[in-house]
Parts: C-alpha cells; sequence; structure tokens
C-alpha cells in the first residue's frame, strides 16, 4: 500500500494522559499537513510541513499539541495532558509541492481519539 | 480569511437519480481552486473533483461534474446515474493557489449523501 496510512487507528484514554498519533506519507512527498474532524464538522487544519521544517500552525494547535516531522518523513503528533475536548478524528494528509504539479493532498484513514 | 459554507446537513436520492449538492464560499482571491472530497463511513477522504477558478469550463469526473458560478461564488457538485456506493459524507473545500504558503484546506461543514435502493 502506498497510500497515507495513520497509526492508531483508535486511541481511547483517560483525561489527562498523553497520547502521540503517527503519520506516513506517501513517500515522494515533502509536504504534509495535520487536520483534525470533530464529529458533524469538516476537518480543520491544525499544521503543516515542508520536508522537516513546521512552517505554519492554527491557534487550534495550543500548547499541549506538538507535532515533528524529524527526517522529513514521518510526522508524530502528541497532545499532552488530554482533554475531554481533544476528542476527534486527527487526519493527516500529504502533497507533492513542485513547480506545475498540483500539490494535491491524499488522506490517511484518521485516528479517532476518545478522551474519558 | 476563506470561508465554505455547505447548506445542506442531508440530502437523500433515489439509486440511478441524480442529485445536486450546494457549496458557496467566500474569499478576496481571484485565482484559487475548489474541490469536492468524498469520506465514506469509516474510510479515507478521496478526491471527487477539482475546478481552478481561473478556468471557465466546468470539471466533469464521469458521473461528477460541477457548476461552478465564480461572480456568486457557488460550487455545486452534481452526481448523475447516483449508485449505492455513493453513499458518505461530502465535503466542498477551497484552497489558495500555491504561493509558497501551506496551501491548506478549507472545508465546509460537509453534506451527508444517502443513496435509496
Amino acid at each position: 500500500d502506498t497510500g497515507v496510512s495513520q497509526n492508531p487507528r483508535h486511541k481511547i484514554t483517560k483525561r489527562g494522559q498523553n497520547v502521540t498519533f503517527r503519520c506516513d506519507p506517501i513517500s515522494e512527498h515533502n509536504r504534509l499537513y495535520w487536520y483534525r474532524q470533530t464529529l458533524g464538522q469538516g476537518p480543520e487544519f491544525l499544521t503543516y510541513f515542508q520536508n522537516e521544517a513546521q512552517l505554519e500552525k492554527s491557534r487550534l494547535l495550543s500548547d499541549r499539541f506538538s507535532a515533528e516531522r524529524p527526517k522529513g518523513s514521518f510526522s508524530t503528533l502528541e497532545i499532552q495532558r488530554t482533554e475531554q475536548g481533544d476528542s476527534a478524528m486527527y487526519l493527516c494528509a500529504s502533497s507533492l509541492a513542485a513547480s506545475g504539479g498540483s500539490y494535491e493532498q491524499y488522506f490517511g484513514p484518521g485516528t479517532r481519539l476518545t478522551v474519558t | 480569511a476563506q470561508t465554505v459554507t455547505q447548506s445542506q446537513p442531508e440530502m437523500s436520492v433515489q439509486e440511478a437519480e441524480t442529485v445536486t449538492l450546494s457549496c458557496t464560499y467566500d474569499t478576496s482571491e481571484s485565482d484559487y481552486y475548489l474541490f469536492w472530497y468524498k469520506q465514506p463511513p469509516s474510510r479515507q477522504m478521496i478526491l471527487v473533483i477539482r475546478q481552478e477558478a481561473y478556468k471557465q469550463q466546468n470539471a466533469t469526473e464521469n458521473r461528477f461534474s460541477v457548476n461552478f458560478q465564480k461572480a456568486a461564488k457557488s460550487f455545486s457538485l452534481k452526481i448523475s446515474d447516483s449508485q449505492l456506493g455513493d453513499a458518505a459524507m461530502y465535503f466542498c473545500a477551497y484552497r489558495r493557489l500555491p504561493q509558497g504558503g501551506s496551501e491548506k484546506l478549507v472545508f465546509g461543514k460537509g453534506t451527508k449523501l444517502t443513496v435509496n435502493p
């Protein structure tokens, strides 16, 4: 499978615990995006990387959230001290940013987080 | 900031019939991309169709076509000959042109499409 993969697919955690999600983009893609989707809403942008550099963060990304893409390949999204409001689907997408390219974003299946 | 509005939370259609999903958006930019994404239950989001704002011709992809009205900032999706596999959440999305920025997608809230046999 050469698409975007995310692990785990589901995560249940207790309030106050830390969680980490992983995203593996399509191998040649240099851009990686994180979105959050709550019930009944469309995905909302959280942050994105160009290679290993994190170039933009949404105001939605509070201090409890941190994302990394250490070698410009896979990325991790960590949430510290989880709150019930963090319960959502976390989507990862990747794209190839290149001159003349479409920059089309391909999505992974998401990680569904439930905070109890 | 750009916004995308989908005013139909749910729609239904009979198999083999045609349905149109509505989307309006707001932007001050003159060139941009618009998309329709499909998100089947418990499956990943996939791109259905893309429209470049500088193109006057409406995009088509097999049974899917759009009605792009730039002046009205309207971007509707028509699904012809609906099939059971078309049942999903459909999201309208906006993206700026590649200009050295993030090109993040701005999504509407989605329309849940049910296809009745």
